[in-house]
């Protein structure tokens, strides 16, 4: 079964960090690219950053809220994706989706398996 | 980084409707456009890529039309099952945008 399962969220006070992980299965996760978004409680859909696929070298790409504090890797090995936030601000408080990227016929991309999202609350 | 509006922010409609939502990028995006179902609690799902293209297993009441700067998502005859909110997701550019979402609800 093709799967994503986050985890890692939780409590963190202003200026902090946490480690956001993102559990593949099911596929090759070396063949999509692995985004993130996220949603703030009552308001929409945000994207936050991608790791690009094997054959771009992982490479990222970040929202401008979040460049210079956020930083979006991967193990192979472990099928994971990661999301490494710092200086957390209050405004990061929000669930957080990874989401598997397919690349279409139509040369869009599509976020086809989502996972079930994790909880962030940034507050002292 | 490209702008996303929706129109309507949301909707009332019975059940068996047609229902329209548009989506306008600030630039010509061509068909790098998607379009979500999100529901009360759960995860956003694919339904539209490409702009027009039906992901596997989204009911056929589904479309999505458009290119360029406009887009429109279509529910021929609303169900149950359709009361959600509705986003577009621009994926041509970085950063990549949503719009602000369209809630469906029932009348």
């Amino acid at each position: 079964e093709v799967q994503l399962v986050e985890s890692g969220g939780g409590l963190a006070q202003p200026g902090g960090s946490l480690r956001l992980s993102c559990a593949a299965s099911g596929f090759i996760f070396g063949d999509h690219h692995m985004d993130w978004v996220r949603q703030a409680p009552g308001k929409g859909l945000e994207w936050v950053g991608r790791s690009r696929d094997k054959v771009r070298s992982y490479t990222p790409e970040y929202a401008a809220s979040v460049k210079g504090r956020f930083i979006i890797s991967r193990d192979e090995s472990k099928k994971s994706l990661y999301l490494q936030m710092n200086s957390l601000k209050t405004e990061d408080t929000a669930m957080y989706y990874c989401a598997r990227v397919t690349p279409t016929v139509g040369g869009d991309d599509a976020f086809d398996i989502w996972g079930q999202g994790t909880m962030v609350t940034v507050s002292s | 980084a490209i702008q996303m509006t929706q129109s309507p922010s949301s909707l009332s409609a019975s059940v068996g409707d047609r229902v329209t939502i548009t989506c306008r990028a600030s630039q010509d995006i061509t068909n790098d456009l998607g379009w979500y179902q999100q529901k009360p609690g759960k995860a956003p799902n694919l339904l539209i890529y490409a702009a027009s293209s039906l992901q596997s297993g989204v009911p056929s009441r589904f479309s999505g039309s458009g290119s360029g700067t406009d887009f429109t998502l279509t529910i021929s005859s609303l169900q149950p099952e359709d009361f959600a909110t509705y986003y577009c997701l621009q994926d041509g550019n970085y950063p990549l945008t949503f719009g602000p979402g369209t809630k469906v609800e029932i009348k």
